[in-house]
C-alpha cells in the first residue's frame, strides 16, 4: 500500500505571496490532517478534514485554510505569506476521525519564505 | 520531514541497553495518548498508544507507562538498536479532539 505524499517536498516563496501544498492520503483513508513543525514552536495541529468536512481546526490565522477532494486528496492554502510561515508542514492520514488510531504521516513539505 | 529543534532534551544510550523517555502532559482531561518516532528526513512514525484507562501498553520492544496522577507519560525502548536513533514526541489528545504534541527528546544510540 503506498504512504501518503506529499508535493511539492520543497518550496521557496516570497512574502506577500500566496502557496498551495497537496497531500494524498493512503488509499482508503478518509481523514487528512495538516501540521505545522518549526523549531520554535514544535507540532502544531492546523487542521482536519473527513469525507471532505472541515471536522476541526488549530489555533492559526484565516489565512491557512485547507479543502478536501471526494478522492481524499487535500491541499492546504498559505495567503500573504509571512516570514514566519517558514516550516515542515506535514499532513496524516487515518481511517478514523478526530486524531484517534495511528495517522500516517507523509515527509512534508518544507516551505522557505523570504 | 527533517530534524526537529535546536535545543530538544537530548538522551544517549549505549546500543543494547533500555531507554526511557519521559513526556509531562498538560490536560488532565486527555484520554489518549500517543508516541511518534521521527526520523531525519522523515514525518513522524506512529509507535504505541495508550487510552486513559490504562496504564500501561506493550508493543514489539516498546512499553508505554501512564501516570494519570501526575500527568506523566513514558516510553521505554528495549535493547536499542542503531535504527532507534531518532527524535521522539508523545501526543495527547484531550476532548476537542486535536493532537497536541510535546517538544521532543533526540534519543542517540551509542555504538
Amino acid at each position: 500500500k503506498a504512504g501518503v505524499t506529499q508535493t511539492p517536498r520543497y518550496l521557496i516563496k516570497t512574502r506577500g505571496q500566496q502557496v498551495t501544498l497537496s497531500c494524498s492520503p493512503i488509499s482508503g483513508h478518509r481523514s487528512v490532517s495538516w501540521y505545522q513543525q518549526t523549531p520554535g514552536q514544535g507540532l502544531q495541529f492546523l487542521f482536519e478534514y473527513f469525507s471532505e468536512t472541515q471536522r476541526n481546526k488549530g489555533n492559526f490565522p484565516g489565512r491557512f485554510s485547507g479543502r478536501q477532494f471526494s478522492n481524499s486528496r487535500s491541499e492546504m492554502n498559505v495567503s500573504t505569506l509571512e516570514l514566519g510561515d517558514s516550516a515542515l508542514y506535514l499532513c496524516a492520514s487515518s481511517s478514523l476521525a478526530g486524531a484517534v488510531g495511528e495517522q500516517y504521516f507523509g515527509p512534508g513539505t518544507r516551505l522557505t519564505v523570504t | 520531514g527533517e530534524s526537529v529543534g535546536l535545543h530538544l532534551p537530548t538522551l544517549s544510550v549505549q546500543e543494547g541497553d533500555n531507554s526511557i523517555i519521559n513526556c509531562a502532559y498538560s490536560n488532565s482531561a486527555s484520554d489518549y495518548f500517543i508516541w511518534y518516532k521521527q526520523e531525519s528526513g522523515k514525518g513522524p512514525q506512529f509507535i504505541i498508544d495508550i487510552r486513559s484507562n490504562m496504564d500501561k501498553r506493550q508493543g514489539q520492544r516498546v512499553t508505554v507507562l501512564l501516570n494519570k496522577t501526575v500527568k506523566h507519560l513514558s516510553l521505554q525502548i528495549a535493547a536499542t538498536q542503531p535504527g532507534d536513533s531518532a527524535v521522539y514526541f508523545c501526543a495527547e489528545k484531550g476532548g476537542n479532539e486535536k493532537l497536541t504534541f510535546g517538544t521532543g527528546t533526540r534519543l542517540t544510540i551509542i555504538p
